[in-house]
């Protein structure tokens, strides 16, 4: 079966520190790769996705980048973190057009 | 973008109570998923249900995808089905998620 790794759980980081969030799939060949995050109001905005590896789609321009170095492997960076990078962090896989799966989140504090 | 509403914003049940969670979506969708998301953040897989009716144990849901909404229905409450429930159509090759609903059950 499938299964989603993500790490850290937490993590709390100093302004214009650098970020280095992965995600990781086993189980699967070639899945859709997605990034969101949750800030403080309930919503969840999808930050990048990729449909494969060198692949990535950004929908919010922003302080971050993403890259999938590996067909299951996709990471998310940040080269100086602001305050307001702060939130929980969500990584996703599905099969092309099929249901999705999270990981269970890295909460990131920027202080 | 498609944009996702979701009705109530809030709802306070007393153990066993049923209802219903709405949701709205702007335009024509390939599939649609519900997710319930537990005090720890992590999101619960609950239906993937493009269209039709699907039923799992208390918990069943609806899409009406040429009407453009979903329902969940929760019968027999629980305090364990607080937290907060979230719609997520899929639009081509991304999931727009809504505000969710946040549930709480009192015993």
């Amino acid at each position: 079966s499938q299964t989603i790794h993500q790490w850290p759980a937490t993590l709390v980081q100093p302004v214009g520190s650098p970020l280095s969030l992965e995600c990781t799939v086993e189980g699967t060949s070639n899945p859709n790769l997605y990034w969101y995050r949750q800030a403080a109001g309930r919503g969840l905005q999808l930050l990048f996705y990729s449909v494969g590896i060198g692949q990535i789609s950004s929908e919010v321009p922003q302080n971050l980048s993403a890259s999938r170095p590996q067909d299951r492997q996709f990471i998310l960076s940040s080269k100086k973190l602001l305050l307001s990078d702060s939130g929980f962090y969500l990584c996703a896989w599905s099969p092309t057009g099929g249901e999705a799966f999270f990981g269970q989140g890295t909460r990131l504090t920027v202080v | 973008g498609i944009q996702v509403e979701q009705s109530p914003p809030d709802l306070i049940l007393q153990e066993g109570a049923n209802s219903t969670l709405r949701c709205n979506f702007s335009d024509s969708v390939n599939n649609l998923q519900w997710f319930h998301q537990n005090p720890w953040g992590q999101l619960i897989n609950l239906f993937y249900i493009p269209s039709g009716t699907k039923q799992n144990g208390r918990l069943s849901a609806t899409t009406v995808a040429t009407e453009r909404y979903s329902l969940l229905y929760i019968s027999s409450s629980q305090t364990t089905d607080s937290g907060v429930y979230f719609c997520a159509p899929r639009e081509y090759s991304t999931l727009t998620f809504g505000k969710g609903t946040m549930l709480l059950v009192s015993p």
